[in-house]
């Protein structure tokens, strides 16, 4: 089965600063790549979505941006984050063939002050 | 557009007691349906992935039916137990290939010892 790391586990970050957070990978190869976030008393809404290096697929418009540097890295980004930015951050990955599960990650803790 | 919704919201049942979460679906047109375990503050992890094809599907004391034609699901729970007590989630993955889940807003089981 797969292996998905996030980080970091929680961050802390004012209005209007930058945001990074990284994803990666391991036991698969070129998996589509997902961000999902889950705001507080909400579900889980799909942010992004990558079949490929490079390919990213925005789910919903906002503030925030996803590269695939490489092909089993996914990285989620803002150049000034918002109040409603805060949430739960969570990085899946779906292999390519098999049955189509999905891993997720143990996810990043955003909060915006 | 794809609707997932989840019946209870909330449940708590003493320990020992067989239990039954339901998740319904608009689109009959699925993949596959994937039932997922989530512990406060934790990410996701996967319980049991049903294909469309399929009927069911067992995983120790858990046992996951589908109905595609009728839009349901259920999540089967024999023998509770306190450490099951956390938020299950529902998912359905469209027929296209970016495997992309929509989500239920998931029930709260707690399981009293």
């Amino acid at each position: 089965s797969q292996t998905i790391h996030q980080w970091p586990a929680t961050l802390v970050q004012p209005v209007g600063s930058p945001l990074s957070l990284e994803c990666t990978v391991e036991g698969t190869s070129n998996p589509n790549l997902y961000w999902y976030r889950q705001a507080a008393g909400r579900g889980l809404q799909l942010l992004f979505y990558s079949v490929g290096i490079g390919q990213i697929s925005s789910e919903v418009p906002q503030n925030l941006s996803a590269s695939r540097p490489q092909d089993r890295q996914f990285i989620l980004s803002s150049k000034k984050l918002l109040l409603s930015d805060s949430g739960f951050y969570l990085c899946a990955s779906q292999g390519a063939g098999g049955l189509g599960e999905q891993y997720f990650g143990p996810g990043t803790r955003l909060t915006v002050t | 557009k794809q609707e997932v919704t989840q019946i209870p919201a909330a449940l708590s049942v003493p320990e020992g007691e067989n239990l039954v979460l339901n998740c319904s679906f608009t689109d009959s047109a699925i993949y596959n349906l994937q039932w997922f375990r989530q512990d406060p503050g934790k990410g996701l992890t996967s319980l049991l992935l049903i294909q469309s094809s399929q009927r069911e599907q067992t995983s120790g004391r858990l046992n996951a039916s589908l109905d595609k034609s009728s839009g349901r699901s259920t999540l089967y729970i024999a023998a509770s137990q306190p450490g099951d007590s956390a938020t299950y989630l529902c998912a359905v993955r469209d027929s296209s290939n970016t495997g992309k889940l929509i989500f239920g807003q998931g029930t709260t089981l707690q399981v009293k010892p």
